[in-house]
């Protein structure tokens, strides 16, 4: 079953913007994984934040994680028309040995 | 490099036909998995493997058959049992299935069309 849910569906805006999806989920968690996945291609591992970590950079992204209101938030800071991508959220739970993910959020970003 | 290929890129069967999905990885990965993806869907975990010699059903295993033979291949075979089979099927693998925290490595996927 899928737990987490992304948000936007789909997010539109011009190169050098700032980009901002978000992911919430219902039940605890080991870690929260974010994920792009190119048109037609596998997804790639962006970042892993752990359920003891609250913020997380690497390079362009930044995420967040507040565990309280079962959420993550992940930006994107001065995109490029080579980040237009899908972007999509997982999560492991305790007890269990695979990921689950959520349905993606569709990003554009116009030159 | 290492990594996971995944072949054919694009497959095409008459409904009615079985048709197997091939899986192979250099990363010395111990678990690996198979996803579906439909349009504007998330994966959806179709079967996974911990070892060579052991795999366990997903959450969409109907229809669908796996072997383990290798530590580096884990084919998909997709059936006639399987109601809706056109989708895109990715395949994974993670260092090993007892890691916390350990991210998966995708193919770039199969895209299986059955008219």
């Amino acid at each position: 079953s899928q737990q987490g849910e992304e948000d936007p569906q789909a997010l539109s805006i011009q190169e050098g913007e700032n980009a901002t999806m978000n992911c919430s989920y219902k039940t605890s968690i080991n870690n929260l994984q974010w994920y792009r996945q190119n048109s037609g291609r596998g997804l790639v591992h962006l970042i892993l934040i752990r359920s003891n970590e609250r913020e997380k950079h690497s390079g362009r992204l930044r995420v967040t994680l507040d565990t309280s209101k079962k959420s993550s938030s992940l930006l994107i800071t001065a995109s490029r028309a080579a980040d237009t991508a899908s972007y999509f959220c997982a999560t492991e739970s305790p007890g269990y040995s695979t990921l689950t993910f959520g349905k993606g959020t569709m990003l554009l970003v116009s030159p | 490099d290492g990594g996971i290929t995944q072949s054919p890129k694009y497959l095409f069967r008459k409904e009615g036909q079985n048709v197997t999905l091939s899986c192979e990885q250099n990363l010395n990965h111990d678990a690996m998995y198979w996803y579906r993806q439909d349009p504007g869907q998330g994966l959806r975990l179709i079967y996974y493997s911990q070892i060579v010699n052991d795999f366990q059903k997903g959450d969409i295993a109907e229809g669908y058959s796996v072997s383990r033979e290798k530590k580096e291949s884990f084919p998909l075979t997709v059936t006639s049992a399987q109601k809706n089979p056109t989708a895109f099927y990715l395949c994974a693998s993670s260092i090993t299935w007892r890691a916390r925290d350990s991210p998966l490595h995708f193919g770039n996927g199969t895209r299986l069309t059955v008219t």
